[in-house]
């Protein structure tokens, strides 16, 4: 069964430090794994997409490592901001037909000042 | 340039009444999905379009559950003889694929808030 798991639920964590999500899946096949930021009242947005070949990709303080062995991603963030609080979720492709998309419940992120 | 746009942002409905829920994608995209989002809760996935047809509508919780789109551009959810377990956020996304690449993103709406009474 097509499955994506992230860890953990939630997360209380202080402005200025660093943080990793994970996220892990039993898709198959793979197609890509993209992370999204949701925050309160709004729709998800995109941060960053991880294809099969790919290992670590960054986007400013947001960098995303995919191992497609274990099938596990993580989600780390550096030097937290009070408006990184939000939730974040990983989405799991299906390669074939029209690609499936397979959501993790999201692991809830506050960052107090 | 214009995101995706639903409406209403809030509704209330009493228990048994019918509601539409509409969603404007973003021009020219081909892929339009409907979620549904529970307080607290992670996306639940309902229905799919390519263009005008749903290829898959097996997120669908019950048959008061429809939605249809048409012109390739808006589509309307409809849950009819509303239930107080349908209220949630109804959100709605939308995404261009070409050529059989699918590493498109999702853009999302700001979502609908369902309250039934």
């Amino acid at each position: 069964k097509n499955q994506v798991e992230q860890s953990p639920q939630s997360l209380i964590i202080l402005e200025g430090k660093n943080c990793t999500l994970q996220c892990n899946y039993t898709v198959s096949p793979f197609s890509n794994l993209r992370w999204y930021k949701q925050d309160t009242g709004r729709g998800p947005v995109s941060l960053t997409i991880m294809t099969f070949s790919e290992n670590t990709k960054s986007n400013g303080r947001y960098t995303a490592t995919l191992d497609a062995d274990t099938k596990q991603s993580s989600l780390h963030i550096t030097a937290s901001q009070l408006s990184d609080s939000a939730s974040y979720i990983c989405v799991v492709s299906v390669s074939g037909g029209y690609n499936k998309l397979i959501f993790g419940a999201g692991t809830r992120l506050a960052v107090h000042p | 340039g214009a995101g995706v746009s639903q409406s209403p942002s809030n509704k209330v409905t009493e228990k048994g009444k019918d509601v539409e829920l509409r969603c404007d994608p973003i021009s020219g995209h081909t892929a339009l999905y409907w979620y549904r989002q529970r307080l607290g809760q992670g996306l639940e996935f309902l229905i799919y379009f390519q263009g005008n047809s749903a290829p898959d509508k097996s997120g669908l919780p019950s048959d008061r559950f429809s939605a249809e789109r048409t012109g390739e551009s808006v589509s309307t959810l409809t849950i009819q003889r509303t239930q107080q377990e349908d209220s949630a956020v109804y959100l709605c996304a939308s995404r261009f694929i070409r050529a059989s690449s699918y590493n498109s993103p999702l853009h999302f709406g700001n979502g609908t808030r369902l309250t039934v009474t």
